[in-house]
């Protein structure tokens, strides 16, 4: 059973193009969250979302940034104009929920964004 | 404010020897607490999840405690090995009747080193 897939691992984006990062969760998974880390920060929550629903985007800039989880495909986290803040690494979970139980999440390996 | 602390910051210690790290937090309403390991370059591996019931869980060489009075963890590390070397990051973990989901505040984590 293949883990949480991330690609791309680097991606280099000049300030004012857009980046699309794709995540597959695991297989029979369709909770998928997303998550930033910054450099010598901790990891921030984007947003959570289920199969062609967005649940909570509390997390995420009002402007720029949109994700979505398809019925078929991956996730994809898109940021439209980057700019040199954007430059982190941006982390896709995914978990098996379960009613009444503190839920697993699993972590993709990441996709590091670089903003020239 | 939802924050988690963690110290210290970075640790090096010879290979066999055992260390702990510590973990102060502010989360409500709370639901469990959970101690990931992430190596550089990749994303975080889940070691423990504790509920507020539960005071100690184990994992191999990794046992971690909480106490939910004071809002505090410790992860130790028996005989530690070379490949224990990464960041150990601390989680706080939210969960209310208006949220859909579990929320994980992260830690900034502990860089552990081990040196032969």
């Amino acid at each position: 059973n293949a883990g949480v897939m991330q690609n791309p691992r680097h991606l280099v984006r000049r300030r004012g193009q857009e980046a699309r990062l794709r995540c597959s969760p695991m297989k029979g998974h369709s909770h998928v969250y997303w998550y930033r880390q910054l450099p010598e920060e901790g990891l921030k929550f984007m947003v959570y979302l289920q199969k062609e629903n967005i649940i909570d985007e509390s997390g995420m800039p009002k402007e720029r940034f949109s994700a979505e989880f398809p019925k078929e495909g991956p996730s994809i986290l898109r940021i439209q104009q980057v700019v040199r803040g954007d430059s982190a690494a941006y982390f896709c979970a995914s978990s098996l929920r379960v009613a009444g139980a503190s839920y697993e999440q699993y972590f993709g390996p990441g996709t590091r964004l670089t903003v020239t | 404010k939802n924050q988690v602390e963690q110290s210290p910051q970075s640790l090096i210690i010879l290979e066999g020897k055992n260390c702990t790290l510590q973990c102060n937090y502010t989360v409500s309403p709370f639901s469990n607490l959970r101690w990931y390991k992430q190596d550089t370059g990749r994303g975080p591996v889940s070691l423990t999840i504790m509920t507020f019931s539960e005071n100690t869980k184990s994992n191999g060489r990794y046992t971690a405690t909480l106490d939910a009075d004071t809002k505090q963890s410790s992860l130790h590390i028996t005989a530690s090995q070379l490949s224990d070397s990464a960041s150990y990051i601390c989680v706080g973990t939210l969960k209310s009747p208006q949220l859909l989901h579990e929320k994980l505040t992260f830690g900034t984590g502990t860089r552990l080193t081990i040196i032969p």
